[in-house]
């Protein structure tokens, strides 16, 4: 079982649609990154967080330190939101990251 | 300029060639990564370095090797480049443990043919 699971993997929305991409995690982190990587391949930090919740224009990221759990939505989506969103973990001890496999979005107009 | 740069963005090779990846930052973090990227499988970690004298293996080190030329530089090589090498390769800072923060460069994209 991998160290941080994301789901779904695959995600298809309408234009203006809510959208959730969900991970889990079963380390010990001082840390859980949201990532994002457009299709030309560079990654851009979307949220660093540690507890409760952040909001960043139509994103926001929680996360449930108890539950090891932390989402990502994205409200009223648009097509330039196209996107693999990637969750990683940042490990307690070394502050090393653990990656998810990622979440590919994509928003039809 | 980025704040972390890699060169080349985009390199095809030979099986059996040396290649050489850089990567160099202006971020003044002491902590460095290198990560190779394949279709369903993540981003996983090669080798990072601490300091200019830390260098530790990440979990696919093999096949790989790296220089911490500097605080600001770090470059991976690929002593003799294989079909299964291809990827596209990140490199990263951080500042952990005073922040989390973590900055990626552009990727390299990496055929080897």
């Amino acid at each position: 079982k991998n160290e941080v699971e994301q789901s779904p993997q695959n995600l298809t929305a309408q234009e203006g649609e809510f959208i959730t991409i969900n991970c889990s995690y079963s380390v010990g982190i001082s840390a859980l990154h949201w990532l994002q990587q457009h299709p030309g391949g560079g990654i851009v930090s979307l949220f660093m967080l540690s507890s409760g919740k952040k909001k960043h224009g139509r994103l926001i990221a929680t996360i449930n330190i108890q539950e090891k759990h932390s989402s990502l939505h994205i409200t009223a989506s648009h097509p330039r939101d196209s996107a693999v969103y990637i969750c990683a973990a940042c490990r307690g001890s070394q502050g090393n990251l653990i990656f998810g496999k990622g979440t590919k979005l994509s928003v039809k107009p | 300029d980025a704040d972390v740069t890699q060169t080349p963005r985009n390199r095809i090779t030979k099986t059996g060639k040396r290649i050489m990846l850089e990567c160099s930052q202006t971020k003044g973090h002491d902590r460095m990564y290198w990560y190779r990227q394949d279709p369903g499988l993540g981003l996983r970690l090669i080798y990072y370095s601490f300091d200019v004298k830390d260098i530790n293996k990440g979990e696919i080190s093999d096949g790989y090797s790296v220089s911490r030329q500097a605080q600001a530089k770090f470059s991976l090589s690929l002593e003799s480049a294989i079909p299964n090498q291809t990827a596209l390769y990140f490199c990263a800072t951080s500042d952990f443990p005073r922040s989390v923060g973590y900055t990626f460069g552009s990727g390299t994209r990496l055929t080897v043919v």
